[in-house]
């Protein structure tokens, strides 16, 4: 009974390098949440996915960040043309359907930007 | 309208003793309220939540009161041990029918001292 699976857990890229984040829900998940978190923040929601639609991006930056969940494999995030203030930690969230409100979180992953 | 404050930033509790974090919201569309535990370098754990139509909900020694016509709520710990030293996060969101983003609150750093 797997929980939500990220990968890389950490990812150091230079600036203007792009940044591929990839999180596996839970087994039986259909509904994805990336959140991103600051240093010394809370987390900020940024988009919400299901299966081949993204439902809901009204946090993510209008430029450079976009996310996919395919019918096959892992929901990704990618950033291009990283620069430092997208350093943070990044975390994936699954539920099990929309009104199920319980989202469980992966380990995240932390993004260095040099 | 879509904040949630969460107070205090930070907090030293003696083992044994009480802990209590509040939070205040502004949406009275928030039908849904998890608090969340992060230990360094995890991810958030889902604690407990809460559901407007019951003022307080227990699991363990872990304890939410809501005040629904205050729009607010709390997290208690009763016999607060070290191992509950971690940084927790209150959270709201909507109900079915909308894409259940959390709004997550600032965090509390709890220190439980031996």
């Amino acid at each position: 009974n797997a929980g939500v699976m990220q990968n890389p857990r950490h990812l150091v890229r230079r600036r203007g390098q792009e940044a591929r984040l990839r999180c596996s829900p839970m087994k039986g998940h259909s509904h994805v949440y990336w959140y991103r978190q600051l240093p010394e923040e809370g987390l900020k929601f940024m988009v919400y996915l299901q299966k081949e639609n993204i439902i809901d991006e009204s946090g993510m930056p209008k430029e450079r960040f976009s996310a996919e969940f395919p019918k096959e494999g892992p929901s990704i995030l990618r950033i291009q043309q990283v620069v430092r203030g997208d350093s943070a930690a990044y975390f994936c969230a699954s539920s099990l359907q929309i009104g199920e409100h319980e989202q469980y979180f992966g380990p995240g992953t932390r993004l260095t930007v040099t | 309208q879509q904040q949630v404050k969460q107070s205090p930033q930070s907090l030293i509790v003696q083992k044994g003793g009480i802990s209590i974090i509040n939070c205040a919201y502004e949406n009275t569309a928030f039908d849904y309220f998890p608090w969340y535990q992060q230990f360094p370098g995890k991810g958030p754990a889902l604690l407990i939540a809460i559901r407007p139509d019951v003022s307080e909900k227990k699991e363990g020694r872990f304890t939410i009161s809501f005040n629904k016509s205050a729009k607010q709520f709390s997290l208690h710990i009763m016999d607060s041990q070290p191992g509950d030293s971690a940084t927790y996060f209150c959270a709201a969101s909507t109900g079915s029918g909308n894409t259940g983003k959390l709004i997550f609150g600032q965090g509390t750093t709890l220190q439980v001292k031996p």
